[in-house]
């Protein structure tokens, strides 16, 4: 089965506030994982990633929180604005024998800002 | 604009036939991955080329094949099409082959009609 899974299939946020999309994994062996965002008509777009060694890493109006207790995985966003209406997809690399042929994708969020 | 690019946009065909799909990688890197995304499936990985060579496959069926040139850009051959084919199929470029985040291309829809 898939290791990697969403929660939520679609999640609807108030313009300004803060959303959580969240991600859980089950293979213990995944030392790394990324969280994409994906536009109608585009292809999926890099936001941000996390190596196993780390719990929290942050970007610009992005935060990426991993427990490796519980294999869960999640993405804030701050100040959600109307560019942020996307699918979100969390991926785990397995690491083993690295490179992205281990990437495994989830099936994906749709966060829907409401004005 | 992630640096990568695909052609054709879009592909429209009839069962049975076979396309080309092509794709230039960001200036610089040298893995190309092919993935497909159908509604039913998410993001399937296909195959990885490094620098020329196959280096990993996934998901990919025998009528599919691709191939990597000495300039880098990648091509996936899509042969005998079934409906069930029809999805966006994205390319993706790295400029190596371990843990580095994919940069993908805006994708070639193909509809098989």
């Amino acid at each position: 089965g898939e290791s990697v899974g969403l929660h939520l299939p679609t999640l609807s946020v108030q313009e300004g506030d803060n959303s959580i999309i969240n991600c859980a994994y089950s293979n213990s062996a995944s030392d790394y994982f990324i969280w994409y965002k994906q536009e109608s008509g585009k292809g999926p777009q890099f936001i941000i990633d996390i190596r196993s060694n780390m719990d929290k890493r942050q970007g610009q109006r992005v935060t990426v929180l991993l427990n490796k207790t519980v294999k869960h995985l999640s993405l804030q966003i701050a100040a959600t604005q109307p560019g942020d209406s996307a699918v979100y997809f969390c991926a785990e690399n397995r690491g083993v024998g690295g490179g992205a042929d281990g990437l495994t994708f989830g099936k994906g969020t749709h966060l829907i800002i409401q004005p | 604009d992630s640096g990568v690019t695909q052609t054709p946009k879009h592909l429209i065909t009839a069962t049975g036939q076979r396309v080309t799909l092509r794709c230039s990688p960001r200036s610089g890197d040298l893995s190309v991955y092919w993935y497909q995304q159908s509604l039913d499936q998410g993001l399937q990985f296909l195959i990885q080329y490094y620098n020329g060579e196959e280096r990993a496959k996934g998901n990919i069926l025998e009528r599919f094949s691709a191939q990597q040139f000495p300039d880098l850009h990648s091509e996936l051959n899509l042969s005998s099409l079934e409906l069930g084919d029809s999805a966006l199929y994205f390319c993706a470029s790295t400029p190596g082959q371990n843990n580095s985040p994919l940069h993908f291309g805006n994708g070639t829809r193909l509809t098989v009609t």
